[in-house]
């Protein structure tokens, strides 16, 4: 079974640029999450999307991150203009909409971003 | 959703059984108990899941009192490549798929 792609993998970019990240979930999972990691902490949820639709964005900092899921299935996560403190790595994970523990999520390799 | 303590650093030798223990004074009736595992330069990876007693798989154990106020995740004879951060999750879809991390168990495992 083929696992949670995102790209790019690495990215550099100036301050007040933009960037933009792509994740293709496990078939077949409904549920799609963005995770911010900086370095040295846990992943802190963006965004949950469930299917095409967003159930949870309470800590995506909406005046600079945006993120959709068209058509239930790839996200793309969009920063513009980006900040020095935008510097993470970014994990896209997915997970069954049926699983009963709501815990059991599957990551990809994640994205890294460093804002210079 | 509970909140989870762990700690934020352990050290081991190679061989040896390591247990973490997560504390989760608030854990709701429906939450289940979660590990994850994460190696640098790597997304989180799911190791084992539990609601009560003892859980067993491939990689680990995971004892859960009857309380449930806590669990301990059980490396058996921890090899260098267990070297990562463990996080302990709790939750259920009934507060909406959140799943928030904390900081995880630092484990070194020396040889």
């Amino acid at each position: 079974e083929a696992g949670v792609a995102q790209s790019p993998r690495y990215k550099i970019i100036e301050k007040r640029q933009s960037v933009a990240f792509w994740c293709n979930p496990i078939s077949g999972h409904a549920t799609l999450y963005w995770y911010q990691q900086i370095l040295g902490q846990g992943p802190k949820l963006l965004i949950q999307f469930q299917n095409n639709g967003v159930v949870d964005d309470s800590q995506l900092p909406k005046d600079r991150f945006s993120a959709e899921r068209l058509k239930g299935v790839d996200s793309t996560l969009k920063i513009q203009p980006a900040k020095l403190e935008d510097s993470a790595v970014y994990l896209c994970a997915s997970s069954l909409l049926q699983d009963p523990t709501g815990n059991t999520i599957y990551f990809g390799e994640g994205s890294w971003l460093t804002v210079v | 959703l509970a909140k989870t303590t762990q700690p934020i650093s352990m050290d081991s030798y190679e061989g040896q059984e390591v247990n973490i223990t997560c504390s989760h004074n608030n854990i709701a009736t429906n939450d289940y108990i979660t590990w994850y595992q994460q190696f640098p330069s790597q997304g989180p990876r799911f190791i084992i899941q539990g609601y009560k007693t003892k859980v067993t798989n491939e990689v680990a154990s995971l004892f859960i009192p009857a309380d449930r106020k806590s669990s301990t995740l059980s490396l058996p004879r921890v090899s260098l490549s267990d070297t990562a951060v463990y996080y302990c999750l709790v939750g259920d879809h009934t507060g909406g798929f959140k799943t928030i991390f904390g900081a995880g168990t630092r484990l070194f495992v020396k040889a």
